[in-house]
Parts: structure tokens; C-alpha cells; sequence
């Protein structure tokens, strides 16, 4: 069964400073998919960033990057200049193809990071 | 285009009672999925529905819950006979359409307090 794992339950960041949120995941498939999702006090869950694994691209989104490393099984967050909107939960999710038997809707998530921002 | 709306926001109930959770989904989204969200855990899949039919039942317990997205109104997840550890977020998602490629929109969940 696939598993993630999120080592850091806290971490901080000054404003405008950069940090980075640590996941790890277990799993025998080939394809597919990772996630960073944010979970700000209003407990909406709110996409930041996808990767697929058969693209060996890191992911980009505005300040929002990740470091994706396949073969370590590593799929980490990284935030630059962060803003102190950016002060969250951030969960990292995993999602088998669907053509490989995957479920569309069955993410596995992590146990959660949760970020600080210090003005 | 209103994102995934689900009420009531925050929900009490005895214990014994029962809870039903409404979702309606985005707009022409016609697949929805329950997650439950117990205190400093992730979210973990319970449900997947498409209309009238359900898909994937492979996280929901197998007694006391229910869940149905009839071809008309929104989406029921039902908690029969509650229990203290029924106590938890639970968060209803959508997409339009089934594929790789597909997002999930979610909602900003239920709070379910069991007395």
C-alpha cells in the first residue's frame, strides 16, 4: 500500500525568507501523481502544486516549487519569499494513474506540516 | 461559479444520533468524493460518486455510514448511530469529469462534534 510521510508537524519562516517542506511517499507503481495542498484556518483544502512522475520537470508554480526526486521517493515544497498569507497547513498527497488502477478521487495524504510565517 | 458548497458549517450531535452531511458540487461537476479529516491527520478517502452510482466505497466503514449523490439535489454522506469517534472534519471534493488530468475541487468541510 502507498504511504506518505511528512517528518516536520511544525516549521517557521521569516517574511520574506524561503523554506522548505520535506515529504517522502512509498510506492510500487511507475505512474503517478504528487500534490501540495494548503489547508489555511478557513479548512478549505487548496491546491498549490502538482507533479506527475513521468515528468522529470520540477514543478513551478509563481513562488511555489518543488523538488521532486523519483528515485528517492522525495517530493519536497519549497517557498520563496514567503508572505505571511502563506501561514498553513500543507499536506503532500499522492494518486496512482487511473491507468494503472488508480482511483481519481483516492489521494493518500500525509499527516501534515504546519507553517509559520514571522513578520 | 460557486466552488463545492457543504453544510451545515459545524454540527452537533449526541451520541446515538444521527448526522447527514450535504455537499453540493461545483457546477457542472458530476463526480464528488468524501474525505474524513480526524484531528492532526490528513485527510483519508472514504467515497467516490457519480451520479446515482457509486464508484469507489473502499474507505467508508462498513456499518453505519451511507453516502448517495441522487440525480437531483446534492450529495448525503449519512452517519448512523454516532460515536465519540465519529468526531471529525469531513470534506466533500468534486470534478467534472473522470481522467488523469482531472482536479479536485474541495469544500471547507463539515465539523462533526459528538457529545
Amino acid at each position: 500500500a502507498q504511504t506518505v510521510t511528512q517528518s516536520q508537524p511544525e516549521m517557521s519562516v521569516q517574511e520574506a525568507e524561503t523554506v522548505t517542506l520535506s515529504c517522502t511517499y512509498d510506492t510500487s507503481e511507475s505512474d503517478y501523481y504528487l500534490f501540495w495542498y494548503k489547508q489555511p484556518p478557513s479548512r478549505q483544502m487548496i491546491l498549490v502544486i502538482r507533479q506527475e512522475a513521468y515528468k522529470q520537470q520540477n514543478a513551478t508554480e509563481n513562488r511555489f516549487s518543488v523538488n521532486f526526486q523519483k528515485a528517492a521517493k522525495s517530493f519536497s515544497l519549497k517557498i520563496s519569499d514567503s508572505q505571511l498569507g502563506d501561514a498553513a497547513m500543507y499536506f503532500c498527497a499522492y494518486r496512482g494513474s487511473l491507468n494503472y488502477g488508480g482511483s481519481q478521487g483516492n489521494l493518500i495524504f500525509g499527516k501534515g506540516t504546519k507553517l509559520s510565517v514571522k513578520p | 461559479n460557486a466552488g463545492v458548497m457543504q453544510n451545515p458549517r459545524h454540527l452537533v450531535r449526541r451520541r446515538g444520533q444521527e448526522a447527514r452531511l450535504r455537499c453540493s458540487p461545483m457546477k457542472g461537476h458530476s463526480h464528488v468524493y468524501w474525505y474524513r479529516q480526524l484531528p492532526e491527520e490528513g485527510l483519508k478517502f472514504m467515497v467516490y460518486l457519480q451520479k446515482e452510482n457509486i464508484i469507489d466505497e473502499s474507505g467508508m466503514p462498513k456499518e453505519r455510514f451511507s453516502a448517495e449523490f441522487p440525480k437531483e439535489g446534492p450529495s448525503i454522506l449519512r452517519i448512523q448511530q454516532v460515536v465519540r469517534g465519529d468526531s471529525a472534519a469531513y470534506f466533500c471534493a468534486s470534478s467534472q469529469r473522470t481522467g488523469d488530468n482531472e482536479k479536485l475541487f474541495f469544500g471547507s468541510g463539515t465539523q462533526l462534534s459528538v457529545l
